[in-house]
């Protein structure tokens, strides 16, 4: 089946470490997202990127690293520079890199820093 | 960029209508109007999407007023699995920081029996 798959679904991390996320779409999705929730708060944009080789900062970007080398594949570090990285981490995509489309999710990831 | 505000909850009863409106006053020409929504631990769904007067699916209606500086979502006799946070969403013009899609906090809904 079509979709997106987020590894691993749960993390921990000392402090200092950088993790990275995995984000892994076979939609064939020109454009694919990051974004962080907080417990009872919405979602926050990190980076996104709408083709290979290239992509933008969205609105909490600091502390975070991306790479876009292939289509299906936008894997998400989170480095020791980020002060507060105890989240859950949402990666989605959509066809295109225009808002006229439906964003598809993956079923995240819960980072816990220790 | 279009910020939106919805209310940050709303209770309802099970098999009654429930409308949640957006406020989005800056919405730009060219930006479509999407709502999500996410139960807990679990990445949004989508619901609908529309850019003008309204839009109706197997599940939910969109009502957008001719300045479009609002919209409203329509569950039709909500049940208990209703329940979740849900989101409007609208997106940059086609012509700036395209393809760059923000979330506001979404309204909490519960459904009581």
């Amino acid at each position: 089946d079509g979709g997106i798959t987020q590894s691993p679904k749960y993390l921990f991390r000392k402090e200092g470490q950088n993790v990275t996320l995995s984000c892994e779409q076979n939609l064939n999705h020109d454009a694919m997202y990051w974004y962080r929730q907080d417990p009872g708060q919405g979602l926050r944009l990190i980076y996104y990127s709408q083709i290979v080789n290239d992509f933008q900062k969205g609105d909490i970007a600091e502390g975070y690293s991306v790479s876009r080398e292939k289509k299906e594949s936008f894997p998400l570090t989170v480095t020791s520079a980020q002060k507060n990285p105890t989240a859950f981490y949402l990666c989605a995509s959509r066809w295109g890199g225009l808002n006229t489309g439906e964003l598809f999710f993956g079923e995240g990831s819960r980072l816990t820093v220790l | 960029l279009a910020k939106t505000t919805q209310p940050i909850s709303m209770d309802s009863y099970e098999g009654q209508e429930v409308n949640i409106t957006c406020s989005h006053n800056n919405i730009a020409t060219n930006d479509y109007i999407t709502w999500y929504q996410q139960f807990p631990s679990q990445g949004p769904r989508f619901i609908i999407q529309g850019y003008k007067t309204k839009v109706t699916n197997e599940v939910a209606s969109l009502f957008i007023p001719a300045d479009r500086k609002s919209s409203t979502l329509s569950l039709p006799r909500v049940s208990l699995s209703d329940t979740a946070v849900y989101y409007c969403l609208v997106g940059d013009s086609l012509n700036t920081n395209a393809g760059k899609s923000t979330f506001g906090d979404g309204t909490t809904l519960t459904v009581k029996p």
